[in-house]
């Protein structure tokens, strides 16, 4: 079973476009995450929830916007895709002790 | 505040070679810190950790010690293998539920046979 999956893998799209991706962990965490990985592998957070709360909201467009229906998922939903979005997307859970990340979702803006 | 520093890459050894790619960290407290590895095309993955000073992390070879004195957490390998080729993140985290990890800018190991 996939602890942190995430769909899509890949994402190709226009600009302008409104696009999500979705996050689950079957791990029974708390805490999950948001982080995008430029194109020189820098990791950047983007969002933080606990237990379905916003605890960490980093300097990011309000195009983008994450929404956790309940523990085990947080997904992320961008409006007005821009050139500059086009990054990887991980998608991450914790207990704590250790964070769990996702294959990543790669988003192609055209 | 907390921040990881790491080493610039990218690195590139010959197979067999040690290995030492250099962390250091800045954290109030006591953190956890811990070595990430992410091969191409995935995801990171957890590659060992130590949560508190002396303490050795080990996992595939690879060994990072807890220094406190010295605020590191250096990650070696004796013989490296063209498999271990990926990008290392060191990372700290306060341990505590919904504490964010904090992680550095990534290290890329290439190993030519």
């Amino acid at each position: 079973d996939t602890a942190v999956s995430q769909t899509p893998k890949y994402l190709v799209t226009q600009m302008g476009n409104d696009k999500s991706i979705k996050c689950e962990q079957n791990l029974g965490h708390d805490t999950m995450y948001w982080y995008k990985q430029d194109s020189k592998k820098f990791l950047k957070i983007m969002f933080s929830y606990n237990n379905k709360e916003l605890i960490i909201n980093e300097t990011v467009p309000n195009r983008f916007s994450p929404k956790s229906p309940d523990k085990a998922h947080l997904n992320l939903h961008i409006n007005s895709l821009e050139l500059g979005d086009s990054a990887v997307y991980f998608c991450a859970s914790s207990s704590g002790l250790a964070e769990y990340f996702g294959p990543g979702t790669r988003l192609t803006v055209l | 505040g907390n921040s990881v520093t790491q080493m610039e890459g990218p690195v590139t050894l010959s197979e067999e070679a040690f290995l030492t790619i250099n962390c250091t960290y800045t954290a109030t407290g006591y953190p956890s810190l811990f070595w990430y590895v992410q091969y191409p095309g995935e995801g990171l993955q957890l590659l060992l950790k130590a949560t508190k000073a002396d303490d050795k992390g080990s996992n595939k070879g690879f060994e990072a010690t807890y220094r406190k004195e010295t605020t590191s957490f250096h990650l070696e390998k004796g013989s490296v293998q063209v498999s271990d080729s990926a990008v290392y993140f060191c990372a700290l985290s306060r341990g505590n539920t919904g504490n964010q990890f904090y992680f550095g800018t990534g290290t890329s190991l290439t190993v030519i046979p």
